[in-house]
């Protein structure tokens, strides 16, 4: 099976801060790589796939990059609703596999 | 507009068993991979099953419940099935119904239903 690690697990920023968190695989992916956004006690809300490709209606200060193990978003501008923990999640091959989550605090 | 809307979870004793059912509206749910996804409390998010549909239906499943959970479907009802079989108090969690899309990843979740495993 294929290994998801996120870092760090929590990350403590203010409004207005830049933001990035990484994702790595435990084996090439290729860019078969999507990110969640979770707010406790909802369903967790897609942000990002194929790496880099933006969901629609979803804010442009998110953005993704990264191929094969190394993967990384960013938030160039957090506003008070991106408070919420993010998980990376392949989908190159079953079973598929989250990392544990990355959880931005406010600082 | 997409809608998943899970049902039948509830409190169980361990080697009990339990179907939660995944009602979808909005899409033809044959012409999709859906999958089922959990969360432990207070853990993260993991993949436990799939009804893929690439010309043929193949399921697939994490490790920790081949034998146990079967995933199947009713195209006449548009709704997908998980069969819970020698349920563990680990199995304990949120269980998520998701869509995926015609890119392979999931785009659309149900709210999701809570499953205990206690005895």
């Amino acid at each position: 099976d294929i290994q998801m690690t996120q870092s760090p697990s929590t990350l403590s920023a203010s409004v207005g801060d830049r933001v990035t968190f990484t994702c790595r695989a435990s084996q090439s992916i290729k860019t078969w790589l999507a990110w969640y956004q979770q707010k406790p006690g909802k369903a967790p809300n897609l942000l990002m796939y194929a790496a880099s490709t933006l969901e629609s209606g979803v804010p442009s200060r998110f953005s993704g990059s990264g191929s094969e193990t190394e993967f990384t978003f960013t938030i160039s501008s957090l506003q008070p609703d991106d408070f919420a923990t993010y998980y990376c999640q392949q989908y190159d091959s079953y079973p598929w596999t989250f990392g544990q989550g990355t959880k931005v605090e406010i600082k | 507009q997409v809608q998943l809307v899970e049902s039948g979870g509830g409190v169980v004793q361990p080697g009990k068993s339990l179907r939660l059912s995944c009602a979808a509206s909005g899409f033809t749910f044959s012409d999709y991979g859906v999958h089922w996804v959990r969360q432990a409390p207070g853990k993260g998010l993991e993949w436990v099953a799939v009804l893929a549909s690439d010309g043929s239906v193949k399921s697939f499943y994490v490790d920790s419940v081949k034998g146990r959970f079967t995933i199947s479907g009713d195209n006449s009802k548009n709704t997908m099935y998980l069969q819970m079989n020698s349920l563990r108090v680990e199995d304990t969690g949120v269980y998520y119904c998701a869509k995926g899309s015609t890119k392979w990843h999931i785009d659309y979740w149900g709210q999701g239903i809570p499953v205990i495993v206690s005895s």
